[in-house]
């Protein structure tokens, strides 16, 4: 058991860029989740995927940002032209599809600065 | 009004110390969550609960479904245990699966 993996850990990009970010969930994990986080603010919910599917999209999420998980394994956040607003820390999260509720296991994170 | 409100937002204290992290919540739920984050980002998770009380070495974890209420405790209080708390709840009746996350508490706890 490794672990959540996100990676980048840190990304720095100019307004306009785009950017691409990627969350290993554990590996028996069928459940992942992205979430984004602000200083001094509780992490918001963008959208979950259960294997393959993409359930759930927060309203959060606008049209700018895309999120994959192609094989049920890994999964991708894009964020394309980026805005300064979209500085945040990036967090991925992964559990086990249990009918009982599941225990969360979260990554490191990947923390955006947009210049 | 968010719907998960934690109390207190800062909590400093002494070494030793018996702490308490409250949390509210605006919605029915089939789970809330504790979690703690240290500086630099990674969360942990500490409980889930659905109903009454777990223990976890110091910690200790209880939850009111009628008072949509939930405290979580730290006997004898350390330097290490500083760090955020957060309370999230799993809300029910369908819609985003995902938590819906509190602000978080900053525990410091001075030796």
């Amino acid at each position: 058991d490794t672990g959540v993996s996100q990676n980048p850990r840190h990304k720095i990009t100019k307004r306009g860029q785009n950017v691409t970010f990627r969350c290993d969930p554990i590996s028996e994990h069928n459940r992942l989740y992205w979430y984004r986080q602000t200083l001094g603010q509780g992490p918001e919910f963008l959208t979950y995927f259960q294997n393959e599917a993409q359930l759930e999209k927060s309203r959060l999420l606008s049209d700018r940002f895309s999120a994959e998980r192609p094989k049920g394994s890994f999964s991708t956040l894009e964020i394309q032209r980026t805005e300064q607003g979209d500085s945040a820390m990036y967090l991925c999260a992964s559990s086990e599809n249990r009918k009982t509720n599941e225990k969360l296991f979260f990554g490191s994170g990947t923390q955006l600065s947009v210049l | 009004k968010n719907e998960v409100e934690q109390s207190p937002q800062n909590l400093t204290a002494q070494e030793g110390e018996f702490i308490t992290i409250n949390c509210s919540y605006s919605v029915g739920i089939s789970a809330l969550h504790w979690l703690q984050q240290h500086p630099g980002g990674g969360i942990v998770s500490l409980f889930m609960l659905s109903s009454g009380k777990k223990k976890h070495g110091r910690l200790i974890a209880t939850i009111n479904i009628q008072e949509k209420h939930s405290s979580l405790h730290i006997t004898a209080s350390h330097p290490r245990d500083s760090a955020v708390y957060i309370c999230a709840v799993r809300p029910s009746g369908g819609g985003a699966d995902g938590l819906t996350f509190g602000k978080g508490t900053h525990l410091i706890i001075q030796p």
